[in-house]
């Protein structure tokens, strides 16, 4: 089946650790995206590659990292930088030269510091 | 930057109709989503408008008017499943990075 997976889908990190959420997709998409959801904040955007070896900071890049060194994967390290990263993580894909660019999600990692 | 405006919440009675209004301030305008999420789980497309007008899918509308930075999306015969937060957003033409508002939850009851 085509589609999106994250891992993992639950995680706990101590304070001071580094965690990093996989995102993969068979779809074939170019661009792939990752956001941090927050209750009541919607959806904000960490960052997005459009292509292989290619990435952009989104609006919450501070204390993320990310790399795209195949066009399958987009993993997504949040660093002991990130002051509060207890949150949902949600990674997506979009084909930007198909017109719409309808986003497809995964079905999120959700990050718990203790 | 972009500004994208929704209710926080609404409430609406099975078999009923919701409108749900979203504004926006954009630069490099290309295009508007309709998203639903339940609860702990992804987000799924719902609709998608670039020229102004109404677009009918089944039991949901949506509407976009570029020039006022209005739209809406419409849920016609409201279903107890249709209970889900609606987020609206808003694709840039030149770097095709999309962003949300902060979603509408809509709760049907009985």
């Amino acid at each position: 089946d085509g589609g999106i997976t994250q891992s993992p889908k639950y995680l706990f990190r101590k304070e001071g650790q580094n965690v990093t959420l996989s995102c993969e997709q068979n779809l074939n998409h170019d661009a792939m995206y990752w956001y941090r959801q927050d209750p009541g904040q919607g959806l904000r955007l960490i960052y997005y590659s459009q292509i292989v070896n290619d990435f952009q900071k989104g609006d919450i890049a501070e204390g993320y990292s990310v790399s795209r060194e195949k066009k399958e994967s987009f993993p997504l390290t949040v660093t002991s930088a990130q002051k509060n990263p207890t949150a949902f993580y949600l990674c997506a894909t979009g084909q930007p030269s198909r017109g719409a660019n309808v986003l497809t999600f995964g079905a999120g990692s959700r990050l718990t510091v203790l | 930057g972009q500004n994208i405006d929704q209710p926080t919440e609404m409430t609406a009675t099975e078999g009923a109709i919701v409108q749900i209004n979203c504004t926006y301030q954009t630069s490099g305008f290309n295009g508007l989503f309709w998203y639903q999420q339940h609860a702990g789980e992804a987000p799924t497309f719902l609709s998608y408008n670039v020229l102004d007008g109404l677009e009918e899918k089944g039991r949901f509308s949506s509407f976009l008017s570029r020039s006022k930075g209005y739209c809406y999306l419409l849920l016609k015969e409201l279903q107890m499943k249709d209970s889900a937060s609606y987020l609206c957003a808003v694709i840039r033409s030149n770097d095709y990075k999309l962003s949300f508002g902060a979603g509408t939850t809509v709760t049907v009851r009985a």
